[in-house]
């Protein structure tokens, strides 16, 4: 079965400051991995996807995704933050036992922006 | 397009109640996924559907769940009799083309439950 590890639950910076989440997969095979967004109080939002292809994914609101088979990562950044992304980030990881694809999501990271 | 709709968006109970928490999918979606999200386990999918037939329930937590899908565009998660460890956020999301293919979720703000 398919695991997903976010090795930080908090993660703070400031605005305009770089980020990165980490991710981890466990799967067998070429997983489909996410990142989501969560704002307070409302449903998750899909950041961006890779399911095969070029590595590095481009997803919404400037954020950017890498694939690493080596490493079984799938790290989440973006150049400059705005206080407007804080929020909770959850890596998932899809597979297809059987023909079906059930999604399997990390804990998430709690992403606090200081002005 | 309104997006996933989940009602109520709060519900305070009672143990031993019944509680029912209602989803509607966005049109034209294949696949409806019920979720729970607490503190301690995270985001745990509870069950899904691929038109409107159950086809993994085993995130179920017991058998005081219950979930049905009449209908394309209506579901229900039955919790009876309620108990204060179900209290949690309920997720209900949607997906199109079904399961077949790499689709992303759409998911609904959520219900969140607090038994007393």
């Amino acid at each position: 079965a398919q695991s997903v590890t976010q090795p930080d639950i908090h993660i703070t910076v400031s605005e305009g400051a770089s980020l990165e989440l980490r991710c981890n997969y466990s799967y067998g095979a070429t997983p489909y991995l996410f990142w989501y967004v969560q704002s307070p109080g409302q449903g998750l939002q899909l950041l961006l996807k890779y399911f095969s292809g070029d590595t590095l994914v481009q997803g919404i609101k400037g954020f950017e995704a890498e694939f690493k088979r080596s490493q079984s990562s799938f790290n989440l950044r973006k150049p400059s933050v705005h206080w407007s992304d804080a929020a909770e980030y959850f890596c998932a990881v899809g597979a297809r036992p059987g023909g079906s694809y059930i999604p399997t999501f990390g804990r998430g990271t709690s992403l606090i922006v200081h002005p | 397009d309104a997006g996933v709709i989940q009602s109520p968006r709060h519900e305070v109970t009672e143990m031993g109640q019944e509680v029912t928490l209602r989803c509607k999918p966005i049109s034209g979606h294949n696949s409806l996924f019920w979720y729970r999200q607490t503190m301690m386990r995270g985001l745990e999918l509870l069950i899904y559907f691929n038109n409107n037939v159950p086809i993994d329930d085993s995130g179920m937590p017991e058998d005081r769940f219950s979930a049905k899908m009449p209908n394309a565009s209506f579901s229900t998660l039955k919790i009876q009799p309620s108990e204060p460890r179900d209290s949690a956020v309920y997720f209900c999301a949607s997906s199109p083309e079904g399961l077949a293919t790499q689709s992303e979720q759409f998911f609904g703000p959520g219900t969140r439950l607090t038994v007393l």
